[in-house]
């Protein structure tokens, strides 16, 4: 148990409503990353951070945005959501103090936009 | 860029059994790192096993171990003696060591069915 949390855990929204997950670490790692996951593409690397307001995009990151303003804190924002942003979103952290070390997963939030 | 396939969508296999899920990977890379993830219907991502490169030997773990052949870029999850809780779907990752990201790619996944 790598200590992570996600808020809410299930969430139905409409389209164009703005939408933050929380994601919620308590061993102070300092790598947290946002995947979502959709039928056919396993996971897909949405935002990452590298450290406090240390942020920056990976593959999906379009109508995404992330903050950190505390190391156990990562924040994923949809500010209008879309049906194409109906998905499975996890929050990973990096074991090690490095980038390249084992990621351990929260357990998810489903997201759906009507 | 890399990338990850995993060419049997759905498996199943006798309780007590073994049973081999493929991966196939496609890197310039040299240092990197392979990963087995197992998703029950919980939906928790669990890591199972994980391959460092430049090792030859293949990791195991428990019942579960790897075929690691880096110049086929080939890297399989054998389940020995199969239990009814390794029903899940099963994803191969991989991680570029050099990279600035640190990001995992996953291939598309494998349903596993383990039958009574």
């Amino acid at each position: 148990d790598a200590g992570i949390t996600q808020s809410p855990r299930h969430k139905v929204t409409e389209t164009g409503t703005p939408v933050t997950l929380r994601c919620h670490q308590t061993e102070n790692h300092r790598y947290m990353y946002w995947y979502r996951q959709d039928p056919g593409h396993g996971l897909r690397l949405i935002h990452y951070s590298y450290g406090v307001k240390d942020t920056d995009k990976g593959e999906v990151s379009d109508g995404y945005s992330v903050s950190r303003s505390k190391t156990e804190d990562f924040l994923l924002t949809l500010e209008s959501a879309t049906s194409s942003q109906t998905s499975v979103y996890f929050c990973a952290i990096s074991e090690g103090g490095g980038y390249t070390d084992t990621q351990y997963f929260g357990p998810g939030t489903r997201l759906t936009v009507l | 860029a890399q990338t990850v396939t995993q060419s049997q969508p759905e498996m199943s296999v006798q309780e007590a059994e073994t049973v081999t899920l493929s991966c196939t990977y496609d890197t310039s890379e040299s240092n990197y790192y392979l990963f087995w993830y197992k998703q029950p219907p919980s939906r928790q991502m669990i890591l199972v096993i994980r391959q460092e490169a430049y090792k030859q030997q293949n990791a195991t773990e428990n019942r579960f171990s790897v075929n690691f052949q880096k110049a086929a870029k080939s890297f399989s999850l054998k389940i020995s003696d199969s239990q009814l809780g390794d029903t899940a779907m099963y994803f191969c990752a991989f991680m570029n060591r050099g990279g600035s990201q640190g990001n995992l790619i996953f291939g598309k996944g494998t349903k596993l069915s383990v039958k009574p």
